[in-house]
């Protein structure tokens, strides 16, 4: 089973909702990076969670980290189109891995108007 | 205000030829890596650079060299390309490989081998 896992796949609604992201890890996140990826284009970075409860947010973008530090949820409010693309989780474990990602699949964000 | 830059954007090649992704950084970065993407399986490391002068295997370093030319250029070289390395490449770099350091990804390569 894959390390890291986004949930939902994909994700289509309509434009003034709010919709939630999940990524969730097997292994204790020591760092969690929120990525939005537009199609045929690079990652830009919108968040970093660290610590156990941390919660950012940015705009109408609001990212946690759960206590256990296993799980991380990323929640759109009053979602518009420019929130279309592609969000994708990286995860630093730790370990042999320290300073390396690992990324979930991917969640595709459709926002209709 | 370049950050990453990737060349070339797009590329076509036959099986057995071979060809090598270019990236570049102007932030000053120490640490860099080169990921591929498919579709389904998120973004895997192939090689990574802590620092300059230092090159590591990934997750998925089957079918690929990898050169830190200086600070700023870390290439990705195929030697003789398969079809099973049709996908988009993603070079990235960040201030140090340490936890709390977001990586900086360029616009990517999209390769087809035919």
């Amino acid at each position: 089973s894959q390390e890291l896992e986004q949930s939902p796949q994909s994700l289509i609604v309509q434009e003034g909702k709010n919709l939630t992201i999940n990524c969730t890890s097997s292994k204790t996140l020591y760092g969690l990076y929120w990525y939005k990826q537009k199609y045929g284009e690079g990652l830009i970075f919108l968040m970093m969670l660290q610590k156990g409860g941390e919660e950012k947010s940015h705009e109408k973008i609001t990212a946690k980290l759960d206590e256990k530090k296993q799980q991380s949820s990323l929640h759109i409010t009053a979602s518009q189109p420019s929130h279309a693309g592609i969000y994708l989780c990286g995860a630093d474990t730790g370990g042999t891995s320290y300073g390396k990602l690992t990324f979930g699949q991917g969640t595709i964000l459709t926002v209709h108007p | 205000n370049a950050g990453v830059t990737q060349t070339p954007k797009f590329q076509v090649l036959k099986t057995g030829q071979s060809m090598t992704l270019q990236c570049a950084q102007d932030m000053n970065h120490n640490s860099m890596y080169w990921y591929r993407q498919d579709p389904g399986m998120g973004l895997r490391l192939i090689y990574y650079s802590a620092s300059e002068g230092t090159t590591d295997k990934g997750e998925v370093p089957n079918g690929y060299n990898v050169s830190r030319l200086n600070k700023r250029e870390f290439s990705l070289r195929l030697e003789s390309a398969a079809p099973s390395q049709t996908s988009v490449y993603f070079c990235a770099s960040t201030w140090s490989q340490s936890v709390g350091q977001p990586q900086h990804f360029g616009d990517g390569t999209r390769l087809s081998i035919l």
